[in-house]
């Protein structure tokens, strides 16, 4: 149980253009989902918390204009980036809280992102 | 500020030891604690939990909890090369169902 999918699993983008990212709850409905990017040997970076059917709450220094989220139902949320550039290749990886009286999360297989 | 710290590492242990993991965070009403496992190239995945003190057990890896020392530890017994990977150490504060990241430890078990 508490198996979350990812796709794209690999996406390469021209500079200037967007990418939607999908994350899905296979096998629960998950309230929160967190998205996360990470540079290549570097830490996790929380870039946001989705909660579904309100608006995405963003960590300081994320530009919500530019990684738009959406959390339209209990097993999906989306990450759009937009206009992408360079900088913005990354590893980017959601989880999900299936269960509302712990803080387990459980981990998407992450999307890699490059923007030629 | 949060803190989460874990040494990075590279922890080099050979096959059939004991790897020892640990990690010390800042927030005093932390309650909930993980370790997750990533291999280089993929997302980290869940291998324990632990949210009162003591140890917690669940085959070849033990959990350690110390609330009055604000530490959380990680043991791996019989070690296996599969086990390379960097190991993260999650808090959650009290009341937050946002956690805090460690950087993580990379450990090595050679042959």
């Amino acid at each position: 149980g508490a198996v979350v999918s990812q796709h794209p699993s690999r996406v390469i983008c021209k500079s200037g253009t967007s990418v939607k990212i999908e994350c899905r709850s296979l096998d629960f409905q998950a309230t929160t989902m967190f998205w996360y990017r990470q540079f290549p040997k570097k830490s996790l970076m929380l870039m946001a918390t989705s909660n579904e059917g309100s608006k995405a709450t963003y960590e300081q220094g994320v530009e919500k204009d530019k990684f738009l989220i959406n959390h339209a139902s209990l097993t999906l949320s989306t990450l759009t980036v937009t206009s992408a550039h360079p900088e913005d290749s990354s590893f980017y990886i959601c989880s999900a809280r299936p269960y509302a009286n712990t803080y387990e999360q459980y981990f998407g297989p992450g999307t890699r992102l490059t923007v030629t | 500020q949060k803190e989460v710290e874990q040494n990075s590492g590279p922890l080099s242990v050979p096959e059939g030891a004991i790897a020892s993991l640990n990690c010390t965070y800042s927030d005093r009403g932390s309650q909930s604690f993980f370790w997750y496992r990533q291999y280089s190239g993929k997302s980290p995945e869940l291998i324990m939990s632990i949210y009162s003190n003591g140890d917690k057990e669940d085959g070849r890896f033990t959990a350690q909890l110390n609330k009055a020392s604000q530490y959380v530890s990680l043991l791996i017994r019989d070690s296996q090369p599969s086990d390379s990977a960097t190991y993260l150490c999650a808090v959650n504060g009290g009341g937050s169902y946002i956690p805090t990241f460690g950087r993580g430890t990379s450990l090595i078990v050679h042959p």
